[in-house]
C-alpha cells in the first residue's frame, strides 16, 4: 500500500490564481480530511468526508472547495488564492471514526 | 462541537527524564483519543491511542491515561531520548464525528 499520497509537495501561486491539491489513499478508507498547519500552530480542519458523495465543513472552510466522487480521491480546490492561505496542507484518511488516522506527507503552499 | 486543549505548548527535559503532556476535551460523547508525533518537515504519525473503555495503555516507553469523568487524558514518555524531540498532538473524536486536535506540544530532549 502507498498509504496517503499528496501532490504536489511544493507550490507557489500568485494572488487570485486557482489550483487543486490532490490527495489519494489506497486503503479503502471511508473517512478523509484536509487540514492546514500554520507555523507554530496546530492542525485546523478545513473539510472532511465520511464517504463518497458526502462532504462537510470543518473549522476553516472559507476559500476552499472539496468533492468526493470516489472512495480513493479527495481533492482540495483553492478558488482564488490569497496570501492568508500560505500554509502546509495535510490530507488524512481513516477507516472509521474511531480508527487510526493516517496522514499524507503534506503540500507546502506559498501564495505571493 | 468538540474543543481540545493541550498543555504545555513547549516542554524541555533532560535526556533520561520523563515527559508528560496533558489534554482536556469538552464533548462527553468523545470515545477515541489518539496521540501523534510530528517531526520536522513530515506529516503527523500515530504513536498511541486509547478508547473510552480503557483507562490506561502502554507501549514500551510511552503510556496514555484517560479520565473520562474529568474529561482529560495524558501522554507519558519515560526515559526520554534525543529522538523523542518533536511536536506532539493529542486529539479526540466521538463516534461518527471528526477528529479534533489540540494545539500541540514542542518537546525538546537535551542530551
Amino acid at each position: 500500500n502507498a498509504g496517503v499520497t499528496q501532490t504536489p509537495k511544493f507550490q507557489v501561486l500568485k494572488t487570485g490564481q486557482s489550483m487543486t491539491l490532490q490527495c489519494a489513499q489506497d486503503m479503502n478508507h471511508e473517512y478523509m480530511s484536509w487540514y492546514r498547519q500554520d507555523p507554530g500552530m496546530g492542525l485546523r480542519l478545513i473539510h472532511y468526508s465520511v464517504g463518497a458523495g458526502i462532504t462537510d465543513q470543518g473549522e476553516v472552510p472559507n476559500g476552499y472547495n472539496v468533492s468526493r466522487s470516489t472512495t480513493e480521491d479527495f481533492p482540495l480546490r483553492l478558488l482564488s488564492a490569497a496570501p492568508s492561505q500560505t500554509s502546509v496542507y495535510f490530507c488524512a484518511s481513516r477507516l472509521g471514526s474511531a480508527d487510526t488516522q493516517y496522514f499524507g506527507p503534506g503540500t507546502r503552499l506559498t501564495v505571493l | 462541537g468538540e474543543n481540545v486543549e493541550q498543555h504545555p505548548s513547549t516542554l524541555s527535559v533532560q535526556e533520561g527524564d520523563s515527559a508528560v503532556i496533558k489534554c482536556t476535551y469538552s464533548d462527553s460523547a468523545s470515545n477515541y483519543f489518539p496521540w501523534y508525533k510530528q517531526e520536522l518537515g513530515k506529516g503527523p504519525q500515530l504513536i498511541i491511542d486509547i478508547r473510552s473503555n480503557v483507562g490506561e495503555k502502554k507501549d514500551q516507553r510511552i503510556a496514555v491515561t484517560l479520565n473520562k469523568t474529568a474529561k482529560h487524558f495524558s501522554l507519558h514518555i519515560t526515559e526520554t531520548q534525543p529522538e523523542d524531540s518533536a511536536v506532539y498532538f493529542c486529539a479526540a473524536a466521538a463516534a461518527g464525528n471528526k477528529l479534533t486536535f489540540g494545539g500541540g506540544t514542542r518537546v525538546l530532549v537535551k542530551p
